[in-house]
């Protein structure tokens, strides 16, 4: 089946413990992609991945690092969690770019306390 | 700045009665992509349909009809004979050929009262 992964579901932490939230897909996706959605304003997009070794910033990338090592993977690291990162946080892929539409992994509900 | 506009935030119908979601984009891209997302209570994202900006036909799918007008730069988004399945919050989106973002809207929180 196609999808995209999402680990873990939720979380609850403490401010400045690293965290990491894994997203893989099984569709050779070449496009992949982080959005954190909170209440009044939508999907934004933190970070996004055209292939392999290569990530650009989307409209709300302070705070957080992505990586792209295999065209599977693109987690997403909080290095220092602060608690206006609470939030619900999608990872996205497509086939190739901005032309096509994405499929969504299930969302990670973040508390930072 | 805002790309996407969705400016009703919530919107309630009574089972069985049309309801037209709006989205207004800004771009001076003449390529570019847009996009209507359904998230249902359960919370995932649903893909609904996507149209490039060389196409503007009217699109319809079964209950479900969209209206691209370049002119007043709006794809409109209509249920007919809306059902209580309906209810869910509709994301509109942009994705400009300039670059590799897509920009979503607020959403727009539908009820569908049976």
């Amino acid at each position: 089946e196609a999808q995209v992964t999402q680990n873990p579901r939720y979380l609850i932490t403490v401010t400045g413990k690293k965290l990491t939230v894994t997203c893989s897909q099984n569709m050779n996706h070449e496009y992949m992609s982080w959005y954190r959605q909170d209440p009044g304003l939508g999907l934004r997009q933190i970070y996004y991945s055209m292939n392999v070794e290569v990530t650009d910033k989307g409209d709300v990338p302070e705070g957080y690092k992505v990586s792209r090592k295999e065209k599977r993977n693109f987690p997403l690291i909080l290095e220092s969690p602060s608690p206006n990162q609470t939030s619900l946080y999608f990872c996205a892929s497509s086939l190739q770019g901005q032309e096509q539409p994405q499929h969504f992994g299930d969302g990670t509900r973040l508390s930072i306390l | 700045a805002q790309k996407v506009t969705q400016a009703q935030t919530e919107i309630s119908v009574v089972e069985k009665e049309d309801v037209t979601l709006d989205c207004v984009y800004e771009t001076r891209d003449t390529t570019y992509y847009l996009f209507w997302y359904k998230q249902p209570p359960s919370g995932e994202l649903v893909f609904l349909i996507r149209r490039n900006s060389f196409d503007e036909q009217n699109e319809i799918s079964g209950r479900y009809s969209w209206n691209f007008q370049k002119s007043t730069s709006s794809f409109n988004f209509t249920i007919t004979a809306s059902q209580v399945v309906d209810s869910a919050v509709y994301f509109c989106a942009l994705s400009l050929s300039t670059g590799n973002q897509f920009y979503f809207g607020t959403g727009t929180s539908l009820t569908v009262i049976p």
